[in-house]
């Protein structure tokens, strides 16, 4: 079946780099893209970007274009998301999923708890 | 890129039909046959309920319907149970970038 495993909560101080990490199971994982997408506390879903397993293409959120990273490693079928330069306002759970860029997101991982605070 | 526009809120009755409206514009809602929906219990990731404007993925029940007319699409939920009161999200492709509703809280009666 089907699984995503994203890494532990973390707790960071303001300006600050987190890396979440998204390990994938049971299918092949250079079939598909992984979208990153986040929930402030109480808020909406944010999109934050998208990376094709495949060939490393990457899109991402304008708003987070320059502090925003997403690679994967294909050995270990594992996706990450690096957020630099941390806010108080980048609180939030990141959630990875499978698909995306037009291809339907039918798989999330469990969520990443980041919190941002001095 | 702008969130699209969904009410806050929504309610039914057991059994009843509602309808959840999504609106945004033709640089995506309206350009692209690519809308999604997701449904959100409190504490639970996001599962998707529709994607592609009216396709439901396997295991969705048929009660969850999707349309999309101009800039607008829809999600109608028939034959309410208790389950289904959850937070809904609308989603669409924009050309290289994905916006999100801001989500409708479904209460069901």
């Amino acid at each position: 079946q089907v699984q995503l495993v994203q890494s532990g909560a973390e707790v960071k101080k303001p300006g600050a780099s987190v890396k979440v990490s998204c390990k994938a199971s049971g299918y092949t994982f250079t079939s598909y893209g992984i979208s990153w997408v986040r929930q402030a506390p109480g808020q909406g879903l944010e999109w934050m970007g998208w990376i094709s397993a495949y060939n490393g293409n990457t899109n991402y959120a304008q708003k987070l274009q320059g502090r925003v990273t997403m690679t994967t490693d294909t050995s270990t079928s594992t996706a990450y998301m690096e957020l630099r330069s941390l806010r108080s306002d980048d609180t939030a759970v990141y959630y990875c999923a499978r698909g995306g860029d037009t291809a339907m997101v039918n798989y999330w991982g469990q969520g990443t708890l980041v919190t941002v605070s001095s | 890129q702008s969130a699209l526009t969904q009410p806050p809120s929504a309610s039914g009755s057991p059994g009843q039909s509602v309808t959840i409206s999504c609106t945004g514009t033709s640089s995506d809602v309206g350009g692209y046959n690519y809308v999604s929906w997701y449904q959100q219990h409190p504490g639970k990731a996001p599962k998707l309920m529709i994607y592609e404007v009216s396709k439901r993925p396997s295991g969705v029940p048929d009660r969850f319907s999707g349309s999309k007319s101009g800039n607008t699409a829809s999600l109608t939920v028939s034959g309410l149970q208790a389950e289904d009161e959850a937070d809904y999200y609308c989603s669409s492709y924009a050309g290289s970038q994905e916006v999100f509703g801001g989500g409708t809280k479904l209460t069901v009666l």
